[in-house]
């Protein structure tokens, strides 16, 4: 099984600023197999990216997705009030498909 | 409008059967998989499994198999998931959900609202 570990734990930032999300595979993920989600309370998660780099249908291009092998990075250009959430990762490139432990964006 | 649409809250007592659903609508529902997400309360997401309409291959989650059956029918394309005896630890919100690509594993893009369940004595 392929374990996902993200990292920080919690990102403190600014309306405006720069987010680097960090998701580190055990081993290598197949074929760049790699997802991001964004997820807010009492909501279900939202596709951010997948393929790990190619935006979902109707996300805006201040997220992006870079990455391949075992190291994969989120990145929100500018923060705006409504990305303030929690972040996971996933890889569906082997079975057990799985989820890192996630990443909260809290607003400092 | 594509849509997953899932049964409402549970709440069970330990012993206990349940069986939750997820209806999709929209789409050729034989043709996508479908997994089941399980979170727990204030953490994160754990895959559970996921089965594929179309002729009921099902896959599990080792931290899961044994634990809970995934079904579906396709002639009301309707996934499920059940268990034959709860226990307290199964208290969580459960989502359905497709991927992007027809007859392929992939990223979700289509998510249920999620179903919670509670198991208490």
């Amino acid at each position: 099984e392929i374990v996902l570990t993200q990292s920080p734990g919690t990102l403190s930032l600014s309306p405006g600023e720069r987010a680097t999300l960090s998701c580190r595979a055990s081993q290598s993920v197949r074929n760049s197999y790699l997802a991001w989600y964004q997820q807010k309370p009492g909501q279900a998660p939202r596709l951010l990216i997948y393929g790990a780099s190619s935006r979902a249908t109707g996300i805006p291009d201040r997220f992006s997705g870079s990455g391949s092998g075992t190291d994969f990075t989120l990145t929100i250009s500018r923060l705006e009030s409504e990305d303030f959430a929690v972040y996971y990762c996933q890889q569906y490139g082997s079975s057990p498909w799985t989820f890192g432990q996630g990443t909260k964006v809290e607003i400092k | 409008e594509v849509q997953l649409v899932q049964s409402g809250a549970e709440v069970r007592k330990p012993g206990e059967s349940l069986k939750i659903s997820c209806k999709a609508s929209g789409y050729t529902f034989s043709n996508y998989w479908i997994a089941w997400v399980r979170q727990m309360p204030g953490k994160g997401l754990e895959w559970m499994g996921i089965i594929y309409p179309g002729d009921s291959d099902t896959r599990y989650s080792p931290s899961f198999q044994g634990q809970v059956t995934i079904s579906a029918d396709k002639s009301i394309s309707t996934a499920y998931l059940q268990w034959s005896s709860l226990q307290a630890s199964d208290t969580a919100i459960f989502y359905c959900a497709r991927p992007l690509v027809a007859g392929s594993f992939d990223a979700f893009d289509m998510w249920g609202q999620g179903t919670m369940v509670t198991v208490s004595s």
